[in-house]
């Protein structure tokens, strides 16, 4: 079952423009990770933010964690064509015995 | 630097085959995890072991087993391939499930004929 669900499913801006990726899973947490995927290829870790968490920062990355809301929000700043990728959240469900799952992601496209 | 190696970028398999998908990673990560990934579905979690000789079933397990019989080694098969399991599979591993981050290889795409 998809615990992630990205929102929206693709996204077109400009190079220098800023990206918003939405996130929102449904059961509680112990972290919540985002991974980036450039076409055909493996995916690669970005950020991980802990549910205690509310904001988290890592170069032009910024995310957001609302536990009440059960979302997230990768924002990219100042984008590059480089970012163009798929963008995908991951979680666990708190509970002991499980793995990541994944959302069925965001595809980014940024022209310059 | 952590590597996760998939044996195959590109595979091609005939309907019925047994086919063996190897990954192996080179950081005495104690869990790894088979994903598939189709078009608009994303990935989903086939098996995933926390240790040697254990697995744990995830969302699709159907048609997929898996062995673990060294740390280091995950391998995924397919006991008679179907067309329905041509995909991207990835393989990732990690040092733990909570607070860590995991770790991926770079995909073999399965081809079933």
């Amino acid at each position: 079952s998809q615990q992630g669900e990205e929102d929206p499913q693709a996204l077109s801006i400009q190079e220098g423009e800023n990206a918003t990726m939405n996130c929102s899973y449904k059961t509680s947490i112990n972290n919540l990770q985002w991974y980036r995927q450039n076409s055909g290829r493996g995916l690669v870790h970005l950020i991980l933010i802990r549910s205690n968490e509310r904001e988290k920062h890592s170069g032009r990355l910024r995310v957001t964690l609302d536990t009440s809301k059960k979302s997230s929000s990768l924002l990219i700043t100042a984008s590059r064509a480089a970012d163009t990728a798929s963008y995908f959240c991951a979680t666990d469900n708190n509970q002991a015995g499980t793995a990541l799952i994944f959302g069925k992601g965001t595809t980014l496209s940024v022209s310059s | 630097d952590v590597k996760v190696t998939q044996s195959s970028r590109y595979l091609v398999k005939r309907t019925g085959e047994k086919v063996f998908l190897e990954c192996v990673q080179d950081m005495d990560h104690e869990n790894m995890f088979w994903y598939r990934q189709d078009p608009g579905l994303g990935l989903r979690l086939i098996y995933f072991s926390y240790d040697v000789k254990m697995k744990e079933k995830g969302d699709i397990p159907e048609g997929y087993s898996v062995s673990r019989e060294k740390k280091e080694r995950f391998s995924l098969i397919l006991e008679s391939a179907s067309t329905n399991q041509t995909s991207m599979y990835l393989c990732a591993s990690s040092l733990g499930i909570v607070f860590t981050e995991a770790f991926f290889g770079q995909g073999t795409r399965l081809t079933v004929v």
